[in-house]
């Protein structure tokens, strides 16, 4: 069971909003920067937004990311069907002195 | 460009040794943080291990402490896992990563697979 927990799978119809949570502790989102990665099938993840809101040169601005005290939230708005992928919040855990990846989300698009 | 380029993955019985090599260029490499995360089959992402830029300070899962050892060149721009009494969990794609500069990853390579069987 991974430390930070996010919801295993959302869907959402082509157009619409969809909202991915990750929930962690005091000693992880509440201490550090949130990064949220992008997995296709078959290839390695790539950074989607990092620093819980900032997004790297070549992510659209349809995603974006936020944090709140020991949660973070991903948004991805009009959705298609490229962005039918697995999801991943990461961050670093002082407790554990380690870092931690979320579960991982898998996004349908409908 | 950043480029992270894994070898050393393969096939090996359990209880056997492997060590992991990750050539990087395109950024200077003794200015970041490196780590190795590792996805099993149908799985999610689990982070293995990290190497501060000096390569003095280390971190491990508790999953694999004792048994994995990550260290640096800086003068090779190559970093290393070195796995040792592997066991049929340690079955992964295994990717370097480096880090940014608050403390998360920013760059994967492709991934190197290792295979544990009997």
């Amino acid at each position: 069971q991974s430390v930070l927990t996010q919801p295993p799978s959302v869907s959402a119809a082509a157009g619409q909003k969809v909202t991915i949570s990750c929930s962690g502790s005091y000693s992880n989102i509440g201490r550090n920067f949130v990064s949220w990665y992008q997995q296709f099938p078959g290839t390695a993840p790539k950074l989607l937004i990092h620093e819980n809101y900032n997004r790297p040169s070549g992510t659209p601005d349809r995603f974006s990311g936020s944090k709140s005290g020991t949660s973070a939230t991903l948004d991805i708005t009009g959705l298609q069907t490229g962005d039918e992928a697995d999801y991943y919040c990461g961050t670093w855990d002082h407790s554990l002195d380690a870092g931690i990846f979320g579960g991982g989300t898998k996004l349908t698009v409908l | 460009e950043v480029q992270l380029l894994e070898s050393g993955g393969g096939l090996v019985q359990i209880g056997g040794s492997l060590r992991l090599s990750c050539a990087a260029s395109g950024f200077s490499f003794s200015g970041f943080g490196m780590n190795w995360v590792r996805q099993a089959p149908g799985r999610g992402l689990e982070w293995v291990s990290g190497v501060s830029p000096s390569g003095e300070t280390t971190h491990y899962a508790d999953s694999v402490r004792g048994r994995f050892t990550i260290s640096r060149d800086n003068s090779r721009d190559t970093v290393y896992l070195q796995i040792h009494r592997l066991t049929a969990d340690d079955t992964a794609t295994f990717y370097c990563t480096k880090g940014d500069r608050s403390g998360g990853i920013d760059h994967w390579g492709q991934g190197t697979l290792v295979t544990v069987s009997s």
